[in-house]
């Protein structure tokens, strides 16, 4: 069983407040590691897929790294917005099959 | 809008009973991916078809089938269902590198 662990859970912050949140994912047998955005009532949306080592990934005011070797993956959202507020989902695809494993993903809510 | 259609939206039906969710996948997509996400859960990875044939199995019960049709549109059939079977099923389309996500079927078991 693939473990992908993300956290935190939930974050609140304020409008104008800078925020990352982490995804751990297994080091071994790795392809790719996806950044979904899901906002209530709506189908996930995909915000990045990084597959190498030391990855940067940038879209407006998000970015994102990866560490292959380690496991981990971080999701940074610059100045956040109140239309920042979902749920930020990550997805793993690695191992012998032909599915991504998704964590559960983190909260964010931005109070204006 | 990701260009990945499921219909019904929503779907309420009696423990015992059988539904089934159909999904289009966008255009030039061979892939069909099928999730659901319960309450406490992830998006859990039930079943993959390519080109109509079953490529990968994941968390998906005996209960539950799936397949997809010469046009690429796929079905996913849920039977004597329990209160626990309810939950958003989303079907996605694309590849391990890039997948694009249907709207849902929300499912309620009464």
């Amino acid at each position: 069983i693939l473990n992908v662990e993300q956290s935190p859970q939930s974050l609140h912050v304020q409008e104008g407040d800078s925020t990352n949140f982490t995804c751990s994912f297994p080091s071994s047998n790795f392809y790719a590691l996806h950044w979904y955005r899901w906002e209530t009532a709506k189908s996930p949306e995909a915000l990045f897929v990084m597959t190498l080592n030391g990855d940067e990934k940038k879209k407006g005011r998000i970015s994102a790294t990866l560490n292959t070797k380690e496991g981990y993956s971080y999701l940074y959202i610059k100045g956040s917005q109140p239309e920042d507020s979902a749920t930020y989902l990550c997805a793993f695809w690695g191992g012998s099959n032909y599915k991504l494993t998704f964590g559960k993903g983190t909260l964010l809510t931005v109070n204006p | 809008d990701s260009g990945v259609t499921q219909t019904p939206k929503h779907l309420i039906t009696a423990t015992g009973q059988r539904v089934t969710l159909r999904c289009s996948p966008r255009s030039g997509d061979l892939s069909v991916y099928w999730y659901q996400q319960s309450l406490d859960q992830g998006l859990q990875f039930l079943i993959q078809y390519y080109n109509g044939e079953e490529r990968a199995k994941g968390n998906i019960l005996e209960r539950f089938s799936a397949q997809q049709f010469p046009d690429l549109h796929s079905e996913l059939n849920l039977s004597s269902l329990e209160l626990g079977d309810s939950a958003l099923y989303f079907c996605a389309s694309g590849s391990e590198y890039e997948q694009y996500f249907g709207p849902g079927t929300r499912l309620t078991v009464t």
